[in-house]
C-alpha cells in the first residue's frame, strides 16, 4: 500500500496565484485532514473530512478550500496564495473517528512570494 | 489555539542516556498520541494512550497519562543516534464521545542524540 500520497513535493508561488494541493489514501480511511506546520507553531489544522461529500474547517481554515468527492481525494485549494501562506502541508488520514492512529503524507513544502 | 505544549522545546543527550520529554493540555481528552518527525519528512505514530491508562509501554518507549494534571510523558531508554528527530504529542479531545480526526498538536521537542 503506498499509504497517503502528497503532490508536489515542492511548489514555489507568486502573490495571487491559485494552486492545488493533491492528498490521495488508499486505505479507505473515512477521516482525512490538512495541516500546516510552521517553525515553532507545531502542526495547526486547516480543513478535515469525516467521509466523501462531508467537510468541516479546523483552527486556521482562512484562505483554504477543501471538497472530499471521493473516499480517497481530499485536495486543499489555495484560491488566492499570500506569502503568509509561506508553511508546509501536511495531509493525513485515519479510518475512523475514535482512537485510532494518524498516517501522514510527506508533506508539500510552498513558497509563495 | 494549541492544546498542547511540550517541554523542553530541545532536549541534547548523548547516546545510551534516557531522554524524557513532557506534554500539557488543557481540555478532555479522548486519547493522547504521540508522533516522531525526523528532518523534512511527515509524522509517524509512536504510541496511543487512551484517557483509562496511566502508562503504556512499546519497545523502548514509556508512555504515562496524568489526566488529573492534564499532562503526559514520554520517555525514550537508551537512545541511539538514530532516534534523533522531533517529537510531538497530539490530543483527541473528548466531544461527546467522538473527535472526528481533529487531532491537536503541541509545538514538539527537537531531540538531538549524540554518538
Amino acid at each position: 500500500n503506498a499509504g497517503v500520497t502528497q503532490t508536489p513535493k515542492f511548489q514555489v508561488l507568486k502573490t495571487g496565484q491559485s494552486m492545488t494541493l493533491q492528498c490521495a489514501q488508499d486505505m479507505n480511511h473515512e477521516y482525512m485532514s490538512w495541516y500546516r506546520q510552521d517553525p515553532g507553531m507545531g502542526l495547526r489544522l486547516i480543513h478535515y473530512s469525516v467521509g466523501a461529500g462531508i467537510t468541516d474547517q479546523g483552527e486556521v481554515p482562512n484562505g483554504y478550500n477543501v471538497s472530499r468527492s471521493t473516499t480517497e481525494d481530499f485536495p486543499l485549494r489555495l484560491l488566492s496564495a499570500a506569502p503568509s501562506q509561506t508553511s508546509v502541508y501536511f495531509c493525513a488520514s485515519r479510518r475512523t473517528a475514535n482512537k485510532n492512529i494518524q498516517y501522514f503524507g510527506a508533506g508539500t513544502r510552498l513558497s509563495v512570494l | 489555539s494549541q492544546q498542547g505544549e511540550e517541554d523542553p522545546q530541545a532536549l541534547s543527550i548523548q547516546e545510551g542516556e534516557n531522554a524524557t520529554m513532557n506534554c500539557s493540555y488543557k481540555t478532555s481528552i479522548n486519547n493522547l498520541q504521540w508522533y516522531r518527525q525526523n528532518s523534512g519528512r511527515g509524522l509517524v505514530h509512536l504510541i496511543l494512550i487512551r484517557s483509562n491508562e496511566r502508562e503504556k509501554h512499546s519497545g523502548r518507549l514509556r508512555v504515562t497519562l496524568d489526566t488529573s494534571k492534564k499532562s503526559s510523558s514520554l520517555l525514550i531508554t537508551a537512545s541511539r543516534a538514530a532516534d534523533t528527530a522531533s517529537y510531538f504529542c497530539a490530543t483527541d479531545a473528548d466531544a461527546g464521545g467522538t473527535s472526528y480526526g481533529k487531532l491537536t498538536f503541541g509545538q514538539g521537542t527537537i531531540l538531538t542524540v549524540h554518538p
